[in-house]
C-alpha cells in the first residue's frame, strides 16, 4: 500500500518570507500523480499544485512550487512571498495511474506571521 | 474552476434517526465521487468511492450498511447516515473527480452532531 509522510506536524513563516514544505512517499508504481491540498480554517479543501511522476519538470502555480525528486520518493512545496491567507493545513496526497484515490499525508498546520 | 457543493453544511440530529448529506458538482460531470472523514485535528480518511450507475465500494472497516451511498447521477451523490449515533459525529467531506484527470475538487463539507 503506498504511505504518504509528512513529518513536520507545524511550521511558521514570516509574512514575505519563503517556507517549504517536506513529503516523502512510498511507491511500487512508475506512474502516479502527486498532489498538495490546503485547508485553511473554513476546511475546505483546495488544489493548490499537482504533478505527474512521468513529467522531469517541477510543477509551478504563482508563488507555489514544488520539488519533485522521484528517485528518492520526495515532494516538497515551496511557498515564496508568503501571504496571511496562506495560513492553512496543507496535504500532500498520492494517486496511483488508474486507481483516481487520494492517499494523504497527517498533514503540516502552517501559520504566516504578520 | 471546478466547483463542488455540499448540503447541508451543518446538520444536528437525534440518536438513531439518518440525515442525508448531498454531493454535487455543479460546472462539470463526475463519474466518479469520493466520500471522506474527518476528525478534528486530523487527515481526511476514505470512507467510500462513488461511481454513477453502480454499487458504492467501501473502505475497510466502514460499515455499508450505516453508510449508504447512492451516485444516481452524474452530478449528484448521496451519504445517508442510518441509524445514526453519537459517534459518527464527524466531519464529512465529499470529492468529485474531473473525468479523464486524476484532479479531485472537494466540496465545503458537513459537520454532522449526533445528540
Amino acid at each position: 500500500a503506498q504511505t504518504v509522510t509528512q513529518s513536520q506536524p507545524e511550521m511558521s513563516v514570516q509574512e514575505a518570507e519563503t517556507v517549504t514544505l517536506s513529503c516523502t512517499y512510498d511507491t511500487s508504481e512508475s506512474n502516479y500523480y502527486l498532489f498538495w491540498y490546503k485547508q485553511p480554517p473554513s476546511r475546505q479543501m483546495i488544489l493548490v499544485i499537482r504533478q505527474e511522476a512521468y513529467k522531469q519538470q517541477n510543477a509551478t502555480e504563482n508563488r507555489f512550487s514544488v520539488n519533485f525528486q522521484k528517485a528518492a520518493k520526495s515532494f516538497s512545496l515551496k511557498i515564496s512571498d508568503s501571504q496571511l491567507g496562506d495560513t492553512a493545513m496543507y496535504f500532500c496526497s498520492y494517486s496511483g495511474a488508474g486507481s483516481y484515490q487520494l492517499t494523504f499525508g497527517k498533514g503540516t498546520k502552517l501559520s504566516v506571521i504578520p | 474552476g471546478a466547483v463542488v457543493s455540499q448540503h447541508p453544511s451543518r446538520v444536528i440530529c437525534k440518536s438513531g434517526t439518518s440525515v442525508k448529506i448531498e454531493c454535487r458538482s455543479l460546472d462539470f460531470q463526475a463519474t466518479t465521487m469520493f466520500w471522506y472523514r474527518q476528525f478534528p485535528k486530523q487527515s481526511l480518511m476514505l470512507m467510500a468511492t462513488s461511481n454513477e450507475g453502480s454499487k458504492a465500494t467501501y473502505e475497510q472497516g466502514v460499515e455499508k450498511d450505516k453508510f449508504l451511498i447512492n451516485h444516481a447521477s452524474l452530478t449528484l451523490s448521496t451519504l445517508t447516515v442510518t441509524s445514526a449515533h453519537p459517534e459518527d459525529s464527524s466531519f464529512y467531506i465529499c470529492s468529485a473527480r474531473i473525468p479523464s484527470t486524476y484532479e479531485q475538487y472537494f466540496g465545503p463539507g458537513t459537520r454532522l452532531t449526533v445528540t
